[in-house]
């Protein structure tokens, strides 16, 4: 069985720090890796996509990725309160299709 | 109109009755999704079509009938629903490969008394 893992939170941030989430999968072939933002009654959308070891930046939005460890994280640096959101993990397998973790609800205090 | 557009965003609907769901996209993609989000579960993959066949059906009860009439296009036909069909079903398209970004409709979130 695939999976991905997310913690559920909420992960509580003050306004300015740097928040780290993470994401853990199980299928070791998986070459994809994408990070959704969504917000409370909307749909998923599409912050980072990355494909190979180490960071890639995009603006305050950071992927990293370990395939060795399996695990791929986001930072979201100098966090505002519009960061405040349900932020998924997904990982495509063999067969093009995504596999999602439950996500995790962070929560950036003002 | 541009993205992945869905109609209709909220729907309330008896056991008995027969709905659709529609979904285009503007993206120029070769794959379309349809997936169900309960509160506090990961997104489930329903259906996928690609080049407007279906290729994924994941133990989908036959009481949801996907349609894709074209690569822009996508409906999801409902009758006889139970109360746990209740969710966010979203729609999605692609380019169909190892690194396929899926882009999201804004949803329908659907009801079924």
């Amino acid at each position: 069985q695939k999976e991905v893992e997310q913690n559920s939170g909420p992960l509580s941030v003050p306004e300015g720090a740097i928040a780290s989430l993470n994401c853990t999968y199980s299928d070791r072939g998986s070459q994809s890796f994408f990070w959704y933002r969504q917000y409370s009654g909307k749909s998923p959308e599409l912050i980072m996509s990355i494909y190979s070891n180490g960071d890639k930046e995009d603006g305050r939005f950071t992927a990293q990725l370990n395939k060795a460890s399996q695990y791929v994280s986001l930072l979201i640096r100098d966090s505002q309160p519009s960061d405040s959101a349900t932020y998924l993990c997904a990982v495509m397998d063999s067969n093009y299709q995504l596999i999602w973790g439950a996500g995790t609800k962070l929560i950036i205090k003002p | 109109e541009t993205g992945v557009t869905q109609t209709p965003r909220h729907l309330v609907m008896g056991m008995t009755n027969k709905k659709s769901l529609k979904c285009e996209q503007h993206l120029g993609h070769n794959a379309m999704y349809w997936y169900k989000q309960s509160a506090k579960k990961p997104l489930e993959l329903m259906f996928v079509y690609s080049l407007e066949e279906r290729v994924e059906n994941n133990s989908v009860p036959s009481r949801f009938s996907p349609e894709c009439p074209n690569s822009s296009h996508l409906f999801l036909h409902l009758h006889t629903l139970q109360p746990e069909d209740s969710a966010l079903y979203l729609c999605a398209s692609s380019h169909r490969g190892p690194y396929n970004e899926q882009f999201f409709g804004p949803g329908t979130r659907l009801t079924v008394l």
